[in-house]
């Protein structure tokens, strides 16, 4: 069974940084692009960025140069790491498998705030 | 970048009537290479993470009830509900997978009237 469990969430200051985790089960994380995803409260959904199977990844604009995704096959994890913070990054981070989402973790909050 | 505009941004439909969302992509999904348009449809309702409902466009992911459709190509997409039921009150979001920067429409809320 496929599962995705996030977790590393939490309360940070502005210009902090943190780091969201996504353990997999099911499926190995080498051969599947892994997918990140926020959710502002009572907004809509937000691609952030992709992994591709080889080293390739993409950010959507508005984090681009801040986070930073990475993949630890050892572990089957994926990582988000948040630097820069600021409070509009304040969200539900989700991960999912692949480009077409057909497997998503149950999210964890994220809150920048001073 | 691809920027996914989706209309009405809310929707009420009676029980048993049709529910139709769309969504416009400011450039073409359809790669010429294999003739798919990379255009996915998810459903979100409250506190849950989104379901995925229909990829390339018209293809009903497994175990998605028929009354589920997704039509269109190019840069204008559909998603229809034939019969609307009690369950399918949600926000429903397309996305785009074209090229390696992926993007979501701004989410229909659908209501019953």
């Amino acid at each position: 069974e496929v599962q995705l469990v996030e977790s590393g969430g939490g309360l940070v200051q502005p210009g902090g940084s943190l780091r969201v985790s996504c353990a997999a089960s099911g499926f190995t994380v080498t051969n599947n692009y892994m997918t990140w995803v926020r959710q502002a409260p009572g907004k809509g959904l937000e691609w952030v960025s992709i992994i591709h199977t080889g080293t390739n990844i993409y950010y959507a604009d508005s984090v681009r140069g801040r986070f930073t995704s990475s993949r630890d096959d050892s572990k089957n994890t994926v990582h988000l790491q948040m630097n820069s913070l600021r409070p509009e990054d304040t969200a539900i981070y989700y991960c999912a498998r692949d480009s077409v989402m057909a497997y998503w973790g149950q999210g964890i909050l994220v809150t920048v705030s001073s | 970048d691809i920027v996914m505009t989706q209309s009405p941004d809310s929707l009420a439909v009676s029980l048993g009537e049709r529910a139709t969302i769309n969504c416009k992509s400011s450039q073409s999904l359809l790669y010429s290479s294999d003739n798919k348009n990379y255009l996915a449809w998810y459903q979100q309702k409250p506190g849950q993470p989104p379901k995925l409902l229909i990829y390339w466009a018209s293809t009903r992911e497994s175990g998605v009830p028929d009354r589920f459709s997704g039509s269109g190509s190019g840069t204008d997409f559909t998603l229809t509900i034939s019969s609307l039921q009690a369950e399918d009150v949600a926000v429903y979001y397309c996305q785009h997978y074209y090229g390696n920067i992926y993007s979501f429409g701004q989410g229909t809320k659908l209501e019953i009237k």
